[in-house]
């Protein structure tokens, strides 16, 4: 399998602009997760999707942020409009139930706001 | 109650030393503690996990130790090569989904040849 796949993996945007990562899950996996690395902050939960509908938001900062999955095999993170705040690496996650509680993560997305 | 502190922030051990990293956590309902291994520029990968219901488990060199009393778990590298240099994360969920993975800071290993 190719893992999970997010895109773009480097991106740079003016502040106030609008910005779309994108991820493909592992098939066959149930569960898709949005996370956020950053150096003060660590590794953040923002959102999980179990069968494509969003279970625990909780974890998405502000209205500014949005994810959504259309179907088991895409998702987006939106980030409108983004700020020098939001400047991490955003990584997509995915996993199944059945093979214990492994999740397999992306490359990741390295966004810097300016 | 939700927090898992990891220490420490950063280590560095000579080639074939043991690396030890340590956790706890302070939720009884977790039940589910796996490490993960990450390289620069990279995800994180599961490197080993551990239940509850065991006090140890051992997958060649690294060897998770859980003391359930004390709610602490830890990393063991036995014979530290230059290529375990990495930033390792301990984890923890709940449930028998266990979906929601609330991670440590962090422990940046460096291992000099």
């Amino acid at each position: 399998d190719a893992g999970v796949i997010q895109s773009p993996r480097h991106e740079v945007t003016e502040m106030g602009q609008e910005v779309t990562l994108r991820c493909k899950p592992i098939s066959g996996h149930d569960y898709l997760f949005w996370y956020r690395q950053t150096m003060m902050r660590g590794l953040e939960l923002l959102i999980y999707f179990n069968n494509n509908v969003p279970i625990d938001d909780s974890g998405m900062p502000e209205d500014r942020f949005s994810a959504k999955m259309p179907n088991a095999s895409f998702s987006t993170l939106k980030i409108q409009p983004s700020e020098p705040r939001d400047s991490a690496v955003y990584f997509c996650a995915s996993r199944t139930v059945g093979l214990g509680n492994t999740i397999y993560f992306g490359e990741g997305s390295w966004l810097t706001v300016v | 109650q939700q927090q898992v502190k990891q220490s420490p922030q950063s280590l560095i051990v000579q080639k074939g030393g043991i690396s030890i990293i340590n956790c706890a956590y302070e939720n009884t309902a977790f039940d589910y503690f796996p490490w993960y291994q990450q390289f620069p520029g990279k995800g994180p990968a599961l490197l080993i996990a551990i239940r509850p219901d065991v006090s140890e488990k051992k997958e060649g060199r690294f060897t998770i130790s859980f003391n359930k009393s004390a709610k602490q778990f830890s990393l063991h590298i036995m014979d530290s090569q230059p290529g375990d240099s990495a930033t390792y994360f301990c984890a923890a969920s709940m449930g028998t989904s266990g979906s929601r993975l609330t991670f440590g800071e962090g422990t940046q290993l460096t291992v000099n040849p």
